[in-house]
């Protein structure tokens, strides 16, 4: 059976600091893994997709199979990253999505 | 706005009662989900639409859960005789045929429909 892991609830750095949010997966298939994020008072969504191999907002992810983790890394936290994180994998012919359970990011001053 | 929306948006019940929740999808998107989602937890999948032909269901969907998408376009999830345990933020997403543009995988949710059942 799939499942996704993020270790931390709460993450909490100074703004201008790196971020690293953690995510490892377990899938006996081909993975396909992405990053939802939730903005206060707003609806989950896309920030990447490992597919894509793109930059957004500052945050890239880099799918290591050999380690089943999809780490999202951005390396100078804003204010307006404070958000809830999510990491999704992709399954089966319907792609269904596995969530972690997410990881609360904070940037302070 | 062209997103994924979802009525009602809130949803008060008493124990025992039925209670249905409608998702309108995004208009060119033939694959719909429903997922689940309770504090602390991220989303849990219930079941998966292709056009109207339900394809996948969770082991989460009990029998009293039903959901339907009768011409390909919304869908709608009803519960029957909803307990304490059902309450939750029920959320609807969408996503485009497979063939569209190489295979867009990604999945737009709507706003949810919380629930509460008293």
């Amino acid at each position: 059976a799939q499942r996704v892991t993020q270790p931390e609830k709460l993450l909490s750095v100074f703004k201008g600091a790196p971020v690293e949010l953690k995510c490892n997966y377990s899938y006996s298939g081909s993975p396909e893994l992405f990053w939802y994020v939730q903005y206060s008072r707003q609806r989950l969504q896309l920030l990447l997709r490992h597919i894509s191999r793109e930059s957004i907002k500052g945050f890239t992810a880099d799918l290591n199979k050999g380690e089943t983790s999809f780490h999202l890394k951005k390396p100078f936290a804003q204010e307006e990253d404070s958000a809830m994180y999510y990491c999704a994998l992709g399954t089966g012919t319907a792609s269904k999505l596995t969530f972690g359970t997410g990881t609360r990011l904070q940037v302070t001053l | 706005d062209t997103g994924v929306s979802q009525n009602p948006r809130h949803k008060i019940t008493k124990r025992g009662q039925n209670v249905t929740f409608r998702c309108d999808p995004i208009s060119e998107h033939n694959r719909l989900y429903w997922y689940r989602q309770t504090l602390g937890q991220g989303p849990e999948f219930l079941t998966y639409f292709q056009n109207e032909a339900q394809l996948e269901k969770s082991r989460l969907l009990s029998d009293r859960f039903s959901a339907e998408r009768p011409k390909g376009s919304f869908s709608t999830l009803e519960i029957q005789r909803t307990e304490q345990g059902d309450s939750a933020m029920y959320l609807c997403a969408s996503s485009p045929p497979r063939w569209t543009g190489g295979a867009d995988e990604t999945q737009y949710f709507g706003p949810g429909t919380r629930l509460l059942v008293l």
